[in-house]
């Protein structure tokens, strides 16, 4: 059953900390996506990489995050120093986008990693 | 960027009922998910639809591209299909972005 796997799935901890989330994308697929949800912005993307490239990080503050993939099985997204406003669930979701003409793009999404920043 | 407007945003519908969610969105896009997000957070893919009609079980969704909306219908409403469903698109040119709705919240009572 492939499916996007996220770790650690909760994390509270203190301002300034740093803070590190990984996932693991279907096998396969070559476009990994970064999204946060909050209660007020609703769901937004931060960056995303295709072929373990990144392609745009527009959407993430530049300053405190960063994005990863060290290989095609992990795509990592790190916070420091973190901040209370910084709580959010982070969801990462990866999808296969043929090369060439075709637009097909679905998108698979993990359960989430849901960060409390006290 | 692209507006993406859903409605009704709130929806309680008594088990068995039937209900339409609307998506509209404001430009020309390549592609568009349905996607059930259930009382534990997890996002459910529902349906890839860029555009015409599918159906899955209870579930049928429509998308008519040339006027910028799309539908889901559930039929005979359970009460596992309380939740929040979102309309997702990808804008023509937007590589791959998604930009998602607001959501629809559904509350289905037994």
């Amino acid at each position: 059953d492939a499916r996007v796997t996220q770790t650690p799935r909760h994390k509270v901890t203190e301002m300034g900390q740093e803070v590190t989330m990984r996932c693991q994308p279907i096998l396969g697929h070559n476009t990994v996506f970064w999204y946060r949800q909050t209660m007020m912005q609703g769901l937004e993307l931060l960056a995303y990489f295709r072929n373990r490239a990144p392609l745009d990080d527009s959407g993430m503050p530049k300053d405190r995050f960063s994005a990863e993939m060290p290989d095609a099985t992990l795509a990592t997204l790190k916070i420091q120093p973190s901040e209370p406003r910084d709580s959010a669930v982070y969801f990462c979701a990866s999808g296969l986008v043929p090369d060439g003409r075709s637009s097909y793009n679905e998108q698979f999404f993990g359960p989430g990693t849901r960060l409390t920043v006290l | 960027g692209i507006q993406v407007e859903q409605s009704p945003p709130d929806l309680i519908l008594q088990e068995g009922a039937n209900s339409t969610l609307r998506c509209n969105f404001s430009d020309s896009v390549n592609n568009l998910q349905w996607f059930h997000q259930n009382p534990w957070g997890q996002l459910i893919n529902l349906f890839y639809i860029p555009s015409g009609t599918k159906q899955n079980g209870r579930l049928s969704a429509t998308t008519v591209a040339t006027e910028r909306y799309s539908l889901l219908y559930i039929s005979s409403s359970q009460t596992t299909d309380s939740g929040v469903y979102f309309c997702a698109v990808e804008r023509k040119g937007a590589n791959s972005k998604l930009t998602f709705g607001k959501g629809i919240t559904l509350s289905v009572r037994p």
